[in-house]
């Protein structure tokens, strides 16, 4: 069992390119999150799938978008990336059965730097 | 406006004695608390949890109190290893409406323990 996957570690963009952070979990999981840690900040929610075929807004959704593949792949983009995008982005998965008490599986994280 | 909030941004303890960390919260609709713990380079993991209508939850050497008049919870860790130096988050998450299964974090404290 991997279970949560991001690629890639890292990754350096100019402004105004796009990329496409990609995460997978296998642990049959219903519920993805991608969220960003910035200093002094802690994890902030930019994007989550409740279920396969449903997306919503967390507290950070501007300059992003995502895409729930299929039950296991959920991605984030940044269609014209900013400076103020640099971050750290973490994906996570939960069971979604429990909703308030499911404990969250994170992966790795992906550094990202925007110059 | 921080919802959960870290204020001690780091803790420094010795090898054997006992680690608090506290973390206090505005938002009354929280119904479930969360500590997890990151390591460099890692993504957060599941330390323990706290329902809203308990005020103690046990695990091993690591104890959460829960006081929901003041708004303030507390991470005990008995005894402390060296191994337990890591970054602590605090997080919250309300069962209904629209928060249903989303995280919010505190900033995080970094733990120090010293041999």
């Amino acid at each position: 069992n991997a279970g949560v996957t991001q690629t890639p570690k890292f990754q350096v963009l100019k402004t105004g390119q796009s990329m496409t952070l990609q995460c997978a979990q296998d642990m049959n999981h219903n519920s993805m999150y991608w969220y960003r840690q910035d200093p002094g900040m802690g994890l902030r929610l930019i994007y989550y799938s409740a279920s396969e075929g449903t997306t919503d807004k967390g507290e950070v959704p501007n300059g992003y978008n995502v895409s729930r593949l299929n039950k296991r792949e959920f991605s984030l983009r940044l269609e014209s990336a900013a400076p103020s995008q640099t971050s750290v982005y973490f994906c996570a998965s939960s069971d979604g059965r429990q909703g308030a008490g499911d404990e969250q599986f994170f992966g790795p994280g992906t550094r990202l730097t925007v110059l | 406006d921080q919802q959960v909030k870290q204020n001690s941004p780091s803790l420094s303890v010795q090898e054997g004695r006992i680690s608090i960390l506290n973390c206090d919260y505005t938002n009354s609709m929280f119904d479930y608390f969360l500590w997890y713990k990151k390591y460099p380079a890692e993504g957060p993991t599941f330390l323990i949890s706290i329902s809203s209508i308990k005020d103690k939850n046990e695990d091993g050497r690591f104890t959460v109190f829960l006081n929901k008049s003041a708004k303030h919870l507390s991470l005990h860790i008995v005894p402390s290893q060296p191994g337990d130096s890591a970054v602590y988050f605090c997080a919250a998450s309300a069962a209904g409406g629209t928060s249903y299964g989303k995280l919010t974090f505190g900033q995080g404290t970094i733990l120090t323990v010293h041999p």
